[in-house]
């Protein structure tokens, strides 16, 4: 059974520093890897979707890296700013259950002014 | 915009009533899903849809039904018998269930049991 972690749990930066979200999964057997942001009492936004041939993804100050072989991800946020304060989740597709989706419990992160 | 709209965003169950939570999507993906997200908790799938008139139980469906009779609307019903239902439904889709496309997500929904 897949098993899905992100750590920390929680993480408070000062504003402008660049910081690195960890997700690490069991079975390296997966399709894709996505990540998440989950603004407070609202759904998730899709940030960046990697297949599993590929080993990053960019979008704007946000990049995903993906090692396979060892089950890990990370999600690279430069130049953080108040406004990216939000829980950050990551989903791994390995094609098991019903849906092929695992989640994490997510991130919490908050950057202070 | 296309998008899924989840309704209502606030909802209040008094003991032994059923409640029924909206979700419709304007993407004409196949795939439907609803989740269940507790505090400090992953989600969890509750049911998911392939195709219209179809639909399959999750990891965690006792005490919920669904139906599929339109390929945009998915509605969750929480019956009398899930004794915990207080909690944040998320409802998302995909164009196909073994795709490597995105998952989209709604707003979701808040149920207080009171």
């Amino acid at each position: 059974k897949q098993e899905v972690t992100q750590i920390p749990a929680a993480l408070s930066v000062p504003e402008g520093e660049n910081l690195v979200l960890n997700c690490s999964f069991t079975d390296s057997a997966i399709y894709n890897l996505q990540w998440f942001r989950q603004d407070p009492g609202k759904g998730l936004t899709s940030l960046l979707l990697i297949q599993s041939s590929q080993r990053e993804q960019t979008s704007g100050r946000l990049n995903a890296s993906l090692d396979k072989s060892s089950g890990r991800s990370t999600l690279y946020i430069a130049a953080s700013q108040p406004g990216d304060s939000a829980t950050y989740l990551c989903a791994v597709h390995s094609g098991g259950g019903a849906d092929g989706l695992t989640f994490g419990k997510g991130t919490h992160l908050i950057i202070q002014p | 915009d296309g998008g899924i709209t989840q309704s209502p965003k606030y909802l209040f169950r008094k003991e032994g009533q059923n409640v029924t939570l909206s979700c419709e999507q304007n993407l004409n993906h196949d795939a439907m899903y609803w989740y269940r997200q507790d505090p400090g908790q992953g989600l969890r799938l509750i049911y998911y849809s392939q195709i219209v008139n179809d639909f399959q139980k999750g990891d965690i469906a006792e005490g919920y039904s669904v139906s599929r009779e339109k390929k945009e609307s998915f509605p969750l019903t929480v019956t009398s018998a899930q004794k915990n239902p207080t909690a944040f439904y998320l409802c998302a889709s995909r164009i196909g269930r073994n795709s490597g496309n995105t998952i989209y997500f709604g707003e979701g929904s808040w149920l207080t049991v009171v």
